[in-house]
């Protein structure tokens, strides 16, 4: 079965540079997820998104924004990278916003030097 | 304590012995699902458990929610190496669709051969 893909999936920058990243749900599903686990942490909700529209907002910095595509990928970018945005960035994917299982991506890991 | 926290930390038991986590949490919720994460990987889904249900099975997985208490366990039975890895419990929030997880801080379990 089609999982949540992400890209990339590894990716260094330097301090001050910006960053995006890519999710594609999974095919039919229009709810999209962004988190960040930082090393020996759990993940912390960012941002959501369904149709189209934000949807819900956790700890996203005000450095980062994101937004999702009529095709429902969504992207994450990030600017003014701090060496603490070092983290684990997933993506996770729902059908329909109805508290249903979300489904992770594999996840792309940023290294901000 | 935050949303979702799980004890025991850590757990070490032998091949084919039962491990049983908790979680507990501190809002309403409309589920609260189980993940397993292997060292620096994806989360991967295992159980989603809904606030009118009790009790529900996969596989090996039991994962029982008690709303009044506030708390969920998770038991995974007659355990394997390939268990090893961290359970985290999510919760979403009781508020409109599209409500982003909370994770607990997870159950480091691993399974010695």
């Amino acid at each position: 079965a089609a999982g949540v893909i992400q890209s990339p999936r590894h990716l260094i920058k330097e301090k001050r540079e910006t960053a995006t990243l890519k999710c594609y749900p999974i095919p039919r599903h229009d709810t999209v997820y962004w988190y960040q686990q930082g090393p020996g942490q759990d993940p912390q909700f960012l941002i959501s998104f369904y149709e189209k529209m934000q949807s819900d907002k956790g700890s996203i910095p005000d450095r980062f924004s994101a937004q999702q595509f009529s095709d429902y990928h969504s992207e994450l970018n990030m600017s003014s990278l701090e060496l603490g945005d070092s983290a684990l960035y997933f993506c996770a994917s729902e059908a329909g916003a109805s508290y249903n299982e979300q489904f992770f991506g594999p996840g792309t890991r940023l290294t901000v030097l | 304590s935050q949303q979702g926290e799980e004890d025991p930390q850590a757990l070490s038991i032998q091949e084919g012995e039962n491990a049983t986590m908790n979680c507990s949490y501190k809002t309403s919720i409309n589920n609260l699902q189980w993940y397993r994460q292997n060292s620096g990987r994806g989360l991967v889904h295992l159980i989603l458990i809904r606030s009118n249900e009790r009790e529900k099975h996969s596989g090996r997985l039991r994962v029982t929610l008690d709303t009044s208490k506030k708390s969920s366990s998770l038991l995974i039975t007659a355990s394997r190496a390939a268990d090893t890895a961290s359970y985290f419990c999510a919760t979403d929030g009781s508020g409109g669709g599209a409500d982003g997880l909370t994770f607990g801080k997870g159950t480091h379990l691993i399974i010695q051969p």
